[in-house]
């Protein structure tokens, strides 16, 4: 079974730029959460989304946006990028609807300049 | 509140015995995770532990878990160079759906 996947793996912009961020889950997985992993704040959780619906949010402001597809592909999108949203973005994939085994993607590192 | 706190350092010689300790603040945790990151890699699930079990062990790992002191840690049996890595332990909570929230992480250097 093919893990979690997310394109793009890097990825440079610039202050001001939008970006979007693609994570496929894996195959059956119906839950995708984002987190942002920085130096300064650690690991945060952004947002989750749970047969298209979100279910949970962080405290992000409302430049972080996201949805989620019918087949359970899930996107990210970040609006105005300021330097400080330069991190790694991880997306987990789960099955269940609640508390359950959760499988990390290997992140997009986000650089904004 | 949510708050999950874990040392940041740990050094240990091959062979060794590994313990990651791990303290939470929220009492209506579901499930408690292990996870594992290296360097520019995602985070690597290695265990975890449904809140109302004391201990779990699976082949070198062993987590224990102690509610009245909020307390989680992860044994990790004969250390080996290729354990060197950030270790995260994180929380879900009852209502919080596949909501994680995780510790500051613990560098586990092994030495020769």
């Amino acid at each position: 079974k093919a893990g979690v996947t997310q394109t793009p793996r890097y990825l440079i912009k610039t202050r001001g730029q939008q970006v979007t961020l693609s994570c496929s889950p894996i195959s059956g997985h119906r839950s995708v959460s984002w987190y942002q992993q920085t130096p300064g704040q650690g690991l945060q959780f952004l947002f989750e989304y749970f047969s298209e619906t979100q279910r949970n949010k962080g405290n992000f402001p409302g430049r972080f946006s996201g949805r989620q597809f019918s087949n359970s592909r899930s996107e990210m999108n970040v609006s105005t990028l300021e330097l400080g949203d330069s991190a790694l973005y991880l997306c987990a994939s789960s099955s269940g609807g609640g508390a359950s085994e959760q499988y990390f993607g290997p992140g997009t590192r986000l650089t904004v300049t | 509140g949510e708050d999950v706190e874990q040392s940041l350092f740990l050094s240990v010689r091959e062979g060794d015995s590994s313990v990651i300790n791990c303290t939470y603040t929220d009492s209506s945790s579901t499930y408690l995770y292990w996870y594992k990151q290296e360097p520019g890699a995602g985070l690597q699930l290695l265990t975890y532990i449904f809140s109302n079990m004391d201990m779990k062990q699976d082949q070198r790992l062993t987590v224990l878990l102690n509610k009245k002191d909020k307390h989680l840690s992860l044994r990790i049996a004969d250390t080996q160079t290729g354990d060197s890595a950030i270790y995260f332990c994180a929380e879900s909570m009852a209502g919080g759906g596949n909501k994680l929230t995780f510790g500051t992480g613990t560098q586990l250097k092994v030495e020769l």
